[in-house]
């Protein structure tokens, strides 16, 4: 089974909609990462978490850490069809933080 | 500008063959590391790097083979042991410090897209 478990898989929303992407670790985490990817593309650093109950924000992309439940959600707020891409979340298993571990990817469709 | 190159793009390799991707940062960063990426996937550590003249194996590391001569490089070789080496590779830095714990994010190059004919 996966470490890292994201959903949904794929995400269709109308343009202005608020959404959600989750990132569930069945290990301790010691950092979280999130990026987004355009399809054949590297991916691009959105925000990292470190701590429990931490939550940054970057334009209209907020991000939180629930150390509790090993968890981070990614929310966008009125969604843009520049938002459309692949979100993955990406974190340190281990103490010494030297991998990161990748999710599957969430897979986010903007209509306009 | 600072960052991670790697080439080529696209390569087409004949079964059997070898074939080697490149990773150059001018980041000035220690670690560096390689992943394959499969349609609808997440991203798969192959190896990485700490520091230079040693490397570590990740989760898929059968088939592939790295070197790291040079703290600026971490090319990547797929060889013919590789049973279904056609994906996206994708290739990162970071900097670490030391012992912490903590360390920065990954940087990504734009990935090298192998199709095994």
């Amino acid at each position: 089974s996966q470490e890292l478990e994201q959903s949904p898989q794929s995400l269709i929303v109308q343009e202005g909609k608020n959404l959600t992407i989750n990132c569930t670790s069945s290990k301790t985490l010691y950092g979280l990462y999130w990026y987004k990817q355009k399809y054949g593309e590297g991916l691009i650093f959105l925000m990292m978490l470190q701590k429990g109950g931490e939550e940054k924000s970057h334009e209209k992309i907020t991000a939180k850490l629930d150390e509790k439940k090993q968890q981070s959600s990614l929310h966008i707020t009125a969604s843009q069809p520049s938002h459309a891409g692949i979100y993955l979340c990406g974190a340190a298993l281990e103490t010494s933080g030297s991998r990161l571990t990748f999710g599957e990817g969430t897979q986010l469709t903007v209509n306009p | 500008d600072g960052g991670i190159t790697q080439s080529p793009k696209y390569l087409f390799r004949k079964e059997g063959q070898n074939v080697t991707l490149s990773c150059e940062q001018n980041l000035n960063h220690d670690a560096m590391y390689w992943y394959r990426q499969d349609p609808g996937q997440g991203l798969r550590l192959i190896y990485y790097s700490q520091i230079v003249n040693d490397f570590q194996k990740g989760d898929i590391a059968e088939g592939y083979s790295v070197s790291r001569e040079k703290k600026e490089s971490f090319p990547l070789t797929v060889t013919s042991a590789q049973k279904n080496p056609t994906a996206f590779y994708l290739c990162a830095s970071r900097i670490t410090s030391g012992r912490a714990t903590h360390t920065g994010e990954l940087f990504f190059g734009e990935g090298s897209r192998l199709t095994v004919l």
